[in-house]
């Protein structure tokens, strides 16, 4: 199953500029999560933001949440070359397995 | 923090053939490991649950006798595609959560690329 969906699928920018993606998704939560995919790797773990928690920054990471509008938005500040990934928000129902959104691929090109 | 260790990393095998993935969980227990699948330029779907000592719940969809789990003990879990076909060409990557250091956040193996001829 499938929860969130995110937006843009893909996004192409230069460096030094801002990228924005956006998660929706359908139920309530415990927890929204963000994670950045390298091509045909792992995951990387970027965020944890709590359902009564509205922001959270890590670095040039700003992530917001949105309950009542079940959405979130991940903004990357002074993007670089090396944010070249896919993006994906997942969501945390009741404290057990992590649902994906389709993610958001983004291209920071020098 | 918390390490959960995958292997192999990348498999090739020949049609038919049946491949086994080992989820460990290095520093925690584990009750409850996930199995996810990834196909190309895809998003992450659950397969599974698997829970130590009982049978896994699959996800709609989700062959289990295809698919099969076993979580034998609180660090391994380990997930047997029987008679792979090439469309279970995928990327298969497991997870796992430290319940006695964090219950929010889930930690992930680093994946395996299984690719069948």
């Amino acid at each position: 199953s499938q929860q969130g969906e995110e937006d843009p699928q893909a996004l192409s920018i230069q460096e030094g500029e801002n990228a924005t993606m956006n998660c929706s998704y359908k139920t309530s939560i415990n927890n929204l999560q963000w994670y950045r995919q390298n091509s045909g790797r792992g995951l990387v773990h970027l965020i944890l933001i709590r359902s009564n928690e509205r922001e959270k920054h890590s670095g040039r990471l700003r992530v917001t949440l949105d309950t009542s509008k079940k959405s979130s938005s991940l903004l990357i500040t002074a993007s670089r070359a090396a944010d070249t990934a896919s993006y994906f928000c997942a969501t945390d129902q009741a404290g057990t397995a992590l649902i994906f959104g389709k993610g958001t691929t983004l291209s920071v090109s020098s | 923090g918390a390490v959960v260790s995958q292997h192999p990393s990348w498999v090739i095998c020949k049609s038919g053939t049946s491949v086994k993935i080992e989820c460990r969980s290095l520093d925690f227990q584990a009750t409850t490991m996930f199995w996810y699948r990834q196909f190309p330029k895809q998003s992450l779907m659950l397969m599974a649950t698997s829970n130590e000592g009982s049978k896994a719940t699959y996800e709609q969809g989700v062959e289990k006798d295809k698919f099969l789990i076993n979580h034998a003990s609180l660090t391994l879990s380990t997930l047997t595609v029987t008679s792979a076909h090439p469309e279970d060409s995928s990327f298969y990557i497991c997870s796992a959560r430290d319940g006695l250091r964090s219950n929010e956040k889930l930690f992930f193996g680093s994946g395996t690329q299984l690719s069948v001829l």
